[in-house]
């Protein structure tokens, strides 16, 4: 069982609606999350990253942490067409050192 | 500033056949990091180097040896290319040996083993 897990969608929304991005880990000893957006053909970038558990806001984007449920979330609000990439949710290893990626979830916005 | 600097950007081989990976940063980063990305398969760590002088293992090493020349170097070989190595090769660095923070990437490397 891969230690990150992400459905892979796609997910399709309308724009102007709200995306909903889901990720659950299983070491429950991990303690930094990340998000990653990738654009087809192109390398991943950050969004964002949370540490805590609750919500950490930044313009449209929402990160959700619930370490009791082992889950972690991305809410885009508003969505665009230009948020249409592939979303990647990682966790940092055991050991602290890397980064492990989910397989990334797919997010449609249709204008 | 280019930041993470990948060679080459495409490659095909015939299996059997050898080839490097080049990376380098210009960041002055300690940790640099190998990942393949494969259809439906996310990114998975091959090995990664948390500081200059030191390599470990990641999810997926077989087949792979790296070297962390320098600080700025981190270079991935094949010493015998299979069909399963076909991938897109992502090269990363970040500033911090422990938290793994923030991940620069490269723009990657599109290798296909015939």
């Amino acid at each position: 069982q891969k230690e990150v897990e992400q459905n892979s969608g796609p997910l399709s929304v309308p724009e102007g609606a709200i995306a909903s991005l889901n990720c659950t880990y299983s070491d429950r000893g991990s303690q930094s999350f990340f998000w990653y957006r990738q654009y087809s053909g192109k390398s991943p970038e950050l969004i964002m990253f949370i540490y805590s558990n609750g919500d950490k806001e930044d313009g449209r984007f929402t990160a959700q942490l619930n370490k009791a449920s082992q889950y972690v979330s991305l809410l885009i609000r508003d969505s665009q067409p230009s948020d249409s990439a592939t979303y990647l949710c990682a966790v940092k290893n055991q050991a602290g050192t890397a980064l492990i990626f989910g397989k990334g979830t797919t997010l449609s916005v249709s204008s | 500033n280019a930041g993470v600097t990948q060679t080459p950007k495409f490659q095909v081989l015939k299996t059997g056949q050898s080839m490097t990976l080049q990376c380098a940063q210009d960041m002055n980063h300690n940790s640099m990091y190998w990942y393949r990305q494969d259809p439906g398969m996310g990114l998975r760590l091959i090995y990664y180097s948390a500081s200059e002088g030191t390599t470990d293992k990641g999810e997926v090493p077989n087949g792979y040896n790296v070297s962390r020349l320098n600080k700025r170097e981190f270079s991935l070989r094949l010493e015998s290319a299979a069909p399963s190595q076909t991938s897109v090769y992502f090269c990363a660095s970040s500033s911090s040996f422990s938290g793994a923070n923030v991940l620069t990437f490269g723009a990657g490397s599109r290798l296909t083993v015939l």
